[in-house]
């Protein structure tokens, strides 16, 4: 069937660090694959997307490349802010987004 | 756009009591999905609404589970005879069939705690 599974955490990076938060995917068809965030009380947000293998999806200094050869999903910024601080959720869909699928989140601790 | 709300925030139960919580979309998104997260674990999907119709239901949802969009607006979803490993949080999300379809937006959910 359809999963995510990324990696656990918590992950506690120093602020200006290099992130990656590595995510992997079983899927029918061709998923579009997504990240998500929670920042601490809120709601879940879209962070980026990517619809098809190579596609970049890019948002606020973040990035995940859709390597379909890996069936992954990284993502990854070059300097985390405090601010980045959060739970984030690696996500699919397919057959015209009638589902999602989430993955377990990885919460993500940036101290200054 | 004020977003999707969730009422109530949080409910305490008793086991065996049926509980309601309410879903207002954002008023022009015409999907609708429900979705559950425990502790340590990713949204879990439940069901999903086009409109007023119920496209789609977990296999895993129990029939203790039932949920309505009347008019295609806001939903319900409804427990009855709680038990312990109902005790989670619940959230709704909406989306908009016109693109970009696939981006979700969450509401802030309804912890629901059974004791």
């Amino acid at each position: 069937g359809d999963s995510v599974t990324q990696m656990e955490g918590p992950v506690t990076l120093s602020e200006e660090a290099f992130l990656t938060i590595n995510c992997t995917y079983t899927a029918t068809g061709y998923p579009s694959l997504f990240w998500y965030v929670q920042y601490p009380g809120e709601g879940l947000q879209l962070l980026l997307k990517a619809t098809k293998a190579d596609d970049k999806g890019s948002n606020k200094g973040f990035e995940a490349t859709y390597r379909k050869e890996t069936t992954s999903f990284h993502l990854e910024k070059g300097s985390v802010q405090v601010s980045d601080s959060a739970v984030y959720f690696c996500a699919l869909s397919v057959y015209n987004f009638n589902k999602f699928y989430f993955g377990s989140g990885t919460k993500l601790n940036v101290k200054p | 756009d004020t977003g999707v709300s969730q009422d109530p925030r949080h409910k305490i139960t008793k086991r065996g009591q049926n509980v309601t919580f309410r879903c207002d979309p954002i008023s022009e998104h015409n999907r609708l999905y429900w979705y559950r997260q425990t502790l340590g674990q990713g949204p879990e999907f439940l069901t999903y609404f086009q409109n007023e119709a119920q496209l789609e239901k977990s296999r895993l949802l129990s029939d203790r589970f039932s949920a309505e969009r009347p008019k295609g607006s806001f939903s319900t979803l409804e427990i009855q005879r709680t038990e312990q490993g109902d005790s989670a949080m619940y959230l709704c999300a909406s989306s908009s069939l016109d693109l970009p379809s696939e981006k979700l937006f969450f509401g802030s959910g309804t912890q629901l705690s059974v004791l």
